[in-house]
């Protein structure tokens, strides 16, 4: 079975600085996505960045970036020039290929942003 | 508009009843799906369906379920509340192009006393 592990249970930032958020996974697979979601308080969860497996090129959104290594199992998320609406939980995620959708999530990390 | 809308969005309810959560989406995705959120667990899958026939138990889909009465609705069940079930429920829509990202509605919150 896939698990998918966020080590940092919090994480605080100033304003305007760079922060990373680590998440690893595991599995056989060689073929699958890789999901960053945010959920602010208002306990949306709103999707901050995806990745193919098969593209070695990191997906990059605006401020957010990711670190994927795929042979090590690790995608990380940076977040640049912080902001105080990047407050929230972040969850990691990942889903196989043709395998019924289902994502298997990360417990989560709650990043705090200092003004 | 919200593009995926979930009724009620918090719920009190009593050990031993019937309980429905709604969801609507209006995305035209084919696939929707429900998510229990507990603390510190991240969301796990309740039941997912691909269409309106096609509907699949995920992972802790006991005690739980489901019914897809037009492509843009998906309802979850409680048939007999109990307080472990208290938690945060989602909805998700996605379509079926590749990577089909899943969208979320704004949860609903259950608790059972």
């Amino acid at each position: 079975a896939q698990t998918v592990t966020q080590s940092q249970p919090e994480m605080s930032v100033q304003e305007a600085e760079t922060v990373t958020l680590s998440c690893t996974y595991d599995t056989s697979e060689s073929d699958y996505y890789l999901f960053w979601y945010k959920q602010p308080p208002s306990r949306q969860m709103i999707l901050v960045i995806r990745q193919e497996a098969y593209k070695q090129q990191n997906a990059t959104e605006n401020r957010f970036s990711v670190n994927f290594q795929k042979a090590a199992k690790s995608f990380s998320l940076k977040i640049s020039d912080s902001q105080l609406g990047d407050a929230a939980m972040y969850f990691c995620a990942y889903r196989r290929v043709n395998a019924g959708n289902m994502l298997t999530f990360g417990g989560g990390t709650r990043l705090m942003v200092k003004p | 508009d919200a593009d995926v809308t979930q009724t009620p969005r918090n719920r009190i309810t009593k050990t031993g009843k019937r309980i429905m959560l709604e969801c609507s989406q209006t995305k035209g995705h084919d696939r929707m799906y429900w998510y229990r959120q507990d603390p510190g667990l991240g969301l796990r899958l309740i039941y997912y369906s691909f269409d309106v026939k096609d509907i699949n138990k995920g992972e802790i889909s006991d005690g739980y379920s489901v019914s897809r009465q037009a492509q843009a609705k998906f309802s979850l069940s409680l048939e007999s509340a109990i307080p472990n079930q208290t938690a945060l429920y989602f909805c998700a829509t996605s379509d079926r192009t590749p990577p089909d990202t899943q969208y979320f509605g704004p949860g609903t919150r259950l608790t059972v006393l």
